[in-house]
This record gives structure tokens, sequence and C-alpha cells, in this order.
């Protein structure tokens, strides 16, 4: 298996661009989770979804982010427009409902000049 | 509510050393109990897991033991090496839902 995939792994975009991230999670994973990673903040969940279906986004920052995932087997992350402490690395990771472990992709390294 | 706390860092030690990070975990219920370890510019890797009280994790050398009457699931390793610095987290699941709780992460750095 390829594990999580995530795309790009790193993106350098000026201040009030629009960013997009993507993630594949493994395949039959039913649960999916964003998390943002930063030295002061440590790891947070932004949101994850079950089935596709959104059902935590409280950790989301504000109204420009967003997150979708339109099949199992793709989601997206999008800043819009991005802002220089959305600096971070954003990690997303999957896992089966259950007892079972999260599953990391290497992450995106995000810096917003 | 569900939260891990875990010991700050950084910590230091040189190669051979006995090494101890402490976690302890607030929850309803009897959640699951993780170790995830990152290593510099990749994700989090599971390092070992506890499902239930009483039940040791081991893996590389590492090991924690899910303590019940103490909230806790300290990581232990009695001799490390260059190769294990990294950071490492504590994690929980909780029995009834389908979110991890991690801690705020324990850089280890190992000495030659």
């Amino acid at each position: 298996d390829a594990g999580v995939i995530q795309s790009p792994r790193h993106e350098v975009t000026e201040m009030g661009q629009e960013v997009t991230l993507r993630c594949k999670p493994i395949s039959g994973h039913n649960s999916l989770f964003w998390y943002r990673q930063t030295m002061m903040r440590g790891l947070e969940l932004l949101i994850y979804f079950n089935n596709n279906v959104p059902i935590d986004d409280s950790g989301m920052p504000e109204d420009r982010f967003s997150a979708k995932m339109p099949n199992a087997s793709f989601s997206t992350l999008k800043i819009q427009p991005s802002e220089p402490r959305d600096s971070a690395v954003y990690f997303c990771a999957s896992r089966t409902t259950g007892l079972y472990e999260q599953y990391f992709g290497p992450g995106t390294r995000l810096t917003v000049t | 509510g569900n939260s891990v706390t875990q010991m700050e860092g950084p910590v230091t030690l040189s190669e051979e050393a006995f090494l101890t990070i402490n976690c302890t975990y607030t929850a309803t219920g009897y959640p699951s109990l993780f170790w995830y370890v990152q290593y510099p510019g990749e994700g989090l890797q599971l390092l070992l897991k506890a499902t239930k009280a009483d039940d040791k994790g081991s893996n590389k050398g590492f090991e924690a033991t899910y303590r019940k009457e103490t909230t806790s699931f300290h990581l232990e390793k009695g001799s490390v090496q260059v190769s294990d610095s990294a950071v490492y987290f504590c994690a929980s699941l909780s029995n009834t839902g389908n979110q991890f709780y991690f801690g705020t992460g324990t850089s280890l750095t190992v000495i030659p």
C-alpha cells in the first residue's frame, strides 16, 4: 500500500493567494483527518470526515479555511485568502473506524510570505 | 472531557541512557492509548499501542504500560540510540468516538 498521499509536499505562496492542499487516504479507510502543526501550537486537529461526511470542524480556524471530501479517495483543504500566520505543516491522516490507529501522510509544508 | 498531558521537552540524553517520557490522560470510559513518533521532516508513525488496562505495548525496544489507577501511559526505553532522536506524541482514542487526542509532543535528542 502506498500509504496516505499528500500533495504538494511544499508550497510557497504570497499573502492573499488561494492555497489548495490535497490528500488521498489509504484505500478502505473510512475516516480522514486534517491536522496543522506549528512550533507554537503543536499538533491541532482541524476537521475530520467519516464516510466522506464532515463530523467535527470545530478546529477550523476561521472562514478562510474550508475542507471537502467529494469521494472516499480524495480530500482537499483550501485556504482563501492565505495569510502569513497560516504557515505550518499540514498533515492528513486516515483510519478505519474502530480501535485502530491513524496513518499519517508526509505532510505539506506551507509558507505564506 | 478527553485530553492528554505529556512531559515537556526538549529532552537530551547520551547514547545508551534510560529514557522515560511521562504521559497522563483524562477520559470518559476507557480509551485506547498510543505513542506516535515523528522523525525530522516526516509524518507521525505509530510506535506502540495498548487498548485496555494493564496492557503493555512494545516496539523497537520501547515500552509503555496502560495504568488505569494512575491514568498513565509512560514511554520507556532502556538504552537509547542516536537514531531514536525524534518527537514523541502520546495520544488517546475514546472507545465511544472517532477522535484522537494528542499531547503536545516531546522532543528527544540523543547524543553520541
